[in-house]
């Protein structure tokens, strides 16, 4: 298994409708949650750390994380043209370790 | 302006021939990494650096070296380079410590490699 999972194929969504993504992590000492985004061609950029259970809002973005489940997701809501981009998920452990996930390609349509 | 620098940013070379990517912060930060970037199979680190002189490999450490003589620079040696070392990498580096684990990554803008 590997160590963070990000399995669903390209999300499209309509301009305004809400995006979900999700993420599921083997490692149970992973203490902090990240997701990222990244346009084609350019470095990831942080758009959400969650380290609790529960969600956490951001503007239009809200990370949920389940530790029992060992599930991490993002929503998107009012999703716009500019967040067609792919969302890594990312988890880090006490050695410091960021680990990735493959990474969600999202397409919104106007 | 706090960033993460890479040089250079494209780079075309030939099988054997050494190189070095280098990478530096500005942000005082003493947890550096290096990633490669590969269709289909996400980033994978290749090492990383909790302080100066402290290395430690990643996922996919083969046919590179590192080294952390200044806090601020974590270059990155291809001694030998290969045709499947065609990639893209990222330099990255955060805060490290005892909240280290909550700390944002930084990443550099990317190195776009090809070995012919």
């Amino acid at each position: 298994q590997k160590e963070v999972e990000q399995n669903s194929g390209p999300l499209s969504v309509p301009e305004g409708a809400i995006a979900s993504l999700n993420c599921t992590y083997s490692d149970r000492g992973s203490q902090s949650f990240f997701w990222y985004r990244q346009y084609s061609g350019k470095s990831p950029e942080l758009i959400m750390s969650i380290y609790s259970n529960g969600d956490k809002e951001d503007g239009r973005f809200t990370a949920q994380l389940n530790k029992a489940s060992q599930y991490v997701s993002l929503l998107i809501r009012d999703s716009q043209p500019s967040d067609s981009a792919t969302y890594l998920c990312a988890t880090r452990g006490g050695n410091n370790r960021l680990a990735f996930g493959k990474g969600n390609q999202v397409v919104v349509i106007p | 302006e706090a960033q993460v620098t890479q040089n250079p940013r494209y780079l075309i070379t030939v099988t054997g021939k050494k190189l070095t990517v280098t990478c530096s912060q500005n942000m005082n930060h003493e947890y550096m990494s290096w990633y490669r970037q590969d269709p289909g199979l996400g980033l994978r680190q290749i090492y990383y650096s909790m302080n100066v002189e402290v290395t430690d490999k990643g996922d996919v450490p083969e046919g590179y070296k590192v080294s952390r003589k200044e806090k601020r620079n974590f270059p990155l040696i291809l001694e030998s380079p290969s045709p499947n070392q065609t990639s893209l990498y990222f330099c990255a580096s955060s805060l490290s410590g005892t909240s280290g684990i909550y700390n944002e990554q930084f990443f550099g803008p990317g190195t776009r490699l090809t070995v012919l």
